[in-house]
């Protein structure tokens, strides 16, 4: 199994302020094939099921945020807040689909400062 | 609008086994993958494995021997066997559209618990 593992386990950033998480992988998640880095990042609020924010470790699902945007390639992976805002307080999680089982980091939680 | 809505039994007992349905409206069933995803209370997402329409499945091997997957496309229905439950196996079972850039849709999930 590839193991996901974020970084920080939670953070606190004043609203407005940049929230930077990191991910990475215990092995490349880069398709050389089609050049695409097969991870994701999701939003989980409370008492909700996690929200596709982010696929192919940088493209923004429709109706996200711009200030949501993801970076990286083969290992290591970020998700950036640039601007946080109260809504975006939430758990975080990274997801590779490079192969099965998908699995999951063990999540971020995001809170204002 | 895609929209998932898992049903099922919300208490097992133990050594039995665990049985959900993930109605599927909205949307094509028959092109698409369709996982089940559970998270324990306060804990992280562990993906319990996924179904094809046409009945092709992959699961965790964590918990392979113990589950079960099967789909109905007259129903757009897919379902879980989760068998010889314990206390462990009590979490937030949720059922999802498995792309090939993550899933997308989710249904809003169903807490099971495993008590006697």
């Amino acid at each position: 199994d590839i193991v996901m593992t974020q970084s920080p386990d939670s953070l606190a950033v004043s609203l407005g302020e940049r929230a930077t998480i990191n991910c990475k992988s215990s092995q490349s998640v880069l398709y050389n094939s089609n050049n695409k880095n097969y991870l994701g990042w999701y939003q989980q609020k409370p008492g909700q099921p996690p929200k596709l924010l982010i696929y192919w470790a940088s493209t923004r699902e429709s109706g996200v945020p711009d200030r949501f945007s993801g970076s990286g390639s083969e290992t290591d992976f970020t998700l950036t807040i640039s601007s946080l805002q109260a809504e975006d307080v939430a758990l975080y999680y990274c997801q590779q689909y490079y192969s099965t089982p998908r699995t999951f980091g063990q999540g971020t939680k995001v809170e204002i400062k | 609008q895609v929209q998932l809505q898992e049903s099922g039994p919300r208490l097992v007992k133990p050594s039995e086994t665990l049985s959900l349905t993930c109605t599927v409206s909205g949307g094509s069933f028959s092109s698409y993958y369709w996982s089940w995803i559970r998270q324990p209370a306060g804990k992280g997402l562990e993906w319990i494995g996924r179904i094809y329409a046409s009945g092709s499945t992959d699961y965790n091997p964590s918990l392979k021997s113990r589950v079960t997957m099967s789909v109905d496309t007259s129903k757009n229905q897919f379902s879980l066997k989760l068998s010889s439950v314990t206390a462990a196996d009590t979490a937030v079972y949720y059922c999802a559209r498995d792309l090939d850039r993550g899933s997308d849709y989710w249904g809003q999930g169903t807490l099971v618990t495993v008590s006697s």
